[in-house]
């Protein structure tokens, strides 16, 4: 199994601030690597996909970046409802896996 | 717009088996591949496997092989997802999910909660 690594596991922040979450592969996923924001009690949203590819809808301070096996979810400047966990997922074969997430507080 | 709507939470002995159910809204579920994760509490979400509905295919992650067993009904447009000799650490939320383009996953359920306790 592809193992995924995420860098920092906690995050302090504020409001405005410019934030990099990284996410570090075992081995080449190519751009096979997404990303997820998480609120208490809800569903995973799907943010960041193939990498770089901003899903509809989701704000354009969001950033994601990076290839093979070190990939960047860049928050340009934090807004208050951007306060969550964040996941990567890699897709590039089965099983997919996620990191073990990073809490931005 | 594609929905999916899960069955309420479950609690269930060890040993024994559970059933979650999740129903599409806005789109035929034949069309519409579904895959199942699970999240115990603090963790990441875990991917369980998928299955197609149009080809009554399924995918099973390794990790399960041999007690999940994904099925779905096309006539109510919902799929299932059992899990069998239930322990205690299969407690976590399960989560249905709508896999698209690289296998990224844009449409989740809302989860159901299966706690495993004597």
């Amino acid at each position: 199994d592809i193992h995924m690594t995420q860098s920092p596991s906690s995050l302090s922040a504020s409001v405005g601030d410019r934030v990099t979450i990284t996410c570090r592969a075992s081995q080449s996923i190519s751009n096979y690597l997404n990303w997820y924001q998480q609120k208490p009690g809800k569903a995973p949203k799907l943010l960041v996909y193939a990498a770089s590819s901003l899903q509809s809808g989701v704000p354009s301070r969001f950033r994601g970046g990076g290839s093979g096996t070190d990939f960047t979810l860049t928050i340009s400047s934090l807004q208050p409802e951007d306060f969550a966990t964040y996941f990567c997922q890699q897709s590039s074969s089965s099983p997919f896996t996620f990191g073990q997430g990073t809490k931005l507080e | 717009q594609v929905q999916l709507v899960q069955s309420g939470a479950e609690v269930k002995k060890p040993g024994s088996s559970v059933r979650v159910a999740c129903t599409s809204s806005g789109g035929t579920l034949r069309n519409i591949p579904i895959n199942w994760l699970r999240q115990a509490p603090g963790q990441g979400p875990e991917w369980m496997g998928g299955i197609v509905p149009l080809f009554s295919s399924t995918n099973y992650a390794q990790k399960f092989q041999g007690r999940v067993t994904f099925s779905a009904d096309e006539s109510t447009n919902t799929a299932y997802m059992e899990l069998r000799s239930l322990r205690s650490e299969d407690t976590a939320v399960y989560f249905c999910a709508r896999p698209f383009g690289m296998d990224a996953f844009d449409v989740w359920g809302q989860g159901t909660l299966v706690t495993v306790s004597s």
